[in-house]
């Protein structure tokens, strides 16, 4: 158990709707960042947050968007879906700001758009 | 920005022999470089990382070497068992700077 929990572990949804995943980080850690791992694309940078603000923008989407809130909690919103965002979602978590080190990573959350 | 490839995708060994997977990136700013283990269906987990200070680095079975000049890095297992089948990704970033670059993976079957 790496103390990252994500929610929900699985979601199945329709062409065009918005979606909310959640992820808490391990106790202590001010960073977290999402990662969209799609079938042959590997493990993609999404957005990185830390203590409430945003840090680091990768390949997201403008239709997704994401936020940090002052219990670090993390939420990732995905909206206007397309067939295409099928993935399976991670969010990850260290102490600090800076890359200095191990990434943790929850068990992500698998999304579906039918 | 960074840009990290992986090789080979997929890759077939028999218990016992060896496996080794290479990847190269492509800005040699870049000075962290760790390896990735995702078993199926399980989340990715941290087997070992180099830093730019150091050529090599072993534990116990699976080794990582580096080399600045060609910005390649390789990750060595021997005496390969079947619970190292997995998928295995490289990364690299800048310390301090830039989130990690993940190359696209090698899914590593072991057989028995």
């Amino acid at each position: 158990d790496s103390g990252v929990t994500q929610t929900p572990k699985h979601l199945i949804t329709a062409t065009g709707q918005r979606v909310t995943l959640r992820c808490s980080p391990r106790s202590g850690d001010l960073s977290v960042y999402w990662y969209q791992q799609s079938l042959d694309q590997g493990l993609q940078f999404l957005i990185q947050y830390y203590n409430g603000e945003e840090r680091a923008k990768g390949n997201i989407l403008e239709r997704f968007s994401a936020q940090q809130f002052p219990d670090l909690h993390s939420e990732l919103n995905l909206s206007s879906l397309e067939l295409g965002d099928s993935a399976l979602y991670f969010c990850a978590s260290t102490l600090a700001g800076e890359n200095t080190g191990e990434l943790f990573f929850g068990e992500g959350s698998r999304l579906t758009v039918l | 920005g960074e840009n990290v490839e992986q090789h080979p995708s997929t890759l077939s060994v028999q218990e016992g022999d060896s496996a080794v997977i290479k990847c190269t990136y492509s800005d040699s700013a870049s000075n962290y470089f760790p390896w990735y283990k995702q078993e199926l269906g399980k989340r990715p987990q941290l087997i070992i990382d180099i830093r730019s200070n150091v050529g090599e680095k072993k534990d116990q079975r699976i080794a990582v070497t580096l080399n600045k000049t060609a910005k390649h890095f390789s990750l060595h297992i021997t005496e390969t068992q079947p619970e190292d089948s997995a998928v295995y990704f490289c990364a690299a970033s800048i310390t301090g700077n830039t989130p990690l670059v993940f190359g696209k993976g090698t899914r590593l079957s072991v057989i028995a």
